[in-house]
């Protein structure tokens, strides 16, 4: 099984600076046919369905902002928030699909302003 | 635009069942696969079962295996989820979302409650 885990749980950084979330994979989630790692990234605000952010590790999903940007290969990944801004604030997951048959979620990482 | 619309939630006595559906619109649903994933209140999220476009692969969470099922009719562009025995840690909000199996999930739909308590 795959086990994802995410660091920190709990992130508070300033408006206008970087905010960096550390994903890690219990087994590599990178498939050596294609060379792509089946790590997607979401966004969770309250009240509302997480929302694709970022897949294949580093493909950014249409109409997501150009301040996030996805990194990493095997089991390592990041999620990287460039200049933070007040609509960031939410729980942020990753998900590996490298299983046909059991997605597995990260804990999740709360990013607050600080 | 692509729609996804879950219905089917509400308070349940343990024990007793449940079907939850996911109305689909604005994309080909017999081409797509469907997963459904919940949220304990407060808690992240937990993927829950999986059915490919045709229904022929269906997969599940050991936590709800052997009593939760999965189903499809494309005529109706809709996806169910029969749940049986529930239990007071199968309350969640439950969300069906777009991906095909070893896929990203690009579309979610705003979920369901299911609350299991006496």
């Amino acid at each position: 099984d795959f086990i994802m885990t995410q660091s920190p749980d709990s992130l508070a950084v300033s408006l206008g600076e970087r905010a960096t979330i550390k994903c890690k994979s219990s087994q590599s989630v990178l498939y050596s046919s294609n060379n792509k790692n089946y790590l997607a990234w979401y966004q969770q605000k309250p009240g509302q369905p997480p929302k694709l952010l970022i897949y294949w590790a580093s493909t950014r999903e249409s109409g997501v902002p150009d301040r996030f940007s996805g990194s990493g290969s095997g089991t390592d990944f990041t999620l990287t928030i460039s200049s933070l801004q007040p609509e960031d604030v939410a729980v942020y997951y990753c998900q590996q699909y490298y299983s046909t048959q059991r997605s597995t979620f990260g804990q999740g990482t709360k990013l607050e302003i600080k | 635009q692509v729609q996804l619309v879950e219905s089917g939630g509400g308070v349940v006595q343990p024990g007793r069942s449940l079907r939850l559906s996911c109305a689909a619109s604005g994309f080909t649903f017999s081409n797509s696969g469907i997963h459904w994933v919940r949220q304990a209140p407060g808690k992240g999220l937990e993927w829950v079962a999986v059915i490919s476009y045709d229904g022929s692969y269906k997969y599940y969470a050991d936590s709800v295996r052997g009593r939760f099922t999965i189903s499809r009719d494309n005529s109706k562009n809709t996806v169910f989820l029969q749940m049986n025995s529930l239990r007071a840690d199968d309350t969640a909000v439950y969300y069906c979302a777009r991906g095909d199996l070893a896929y990203y999930f690009d579309y979610w739909g705003q979920g369901t409650l299911v609350t299991v308590s006496s």
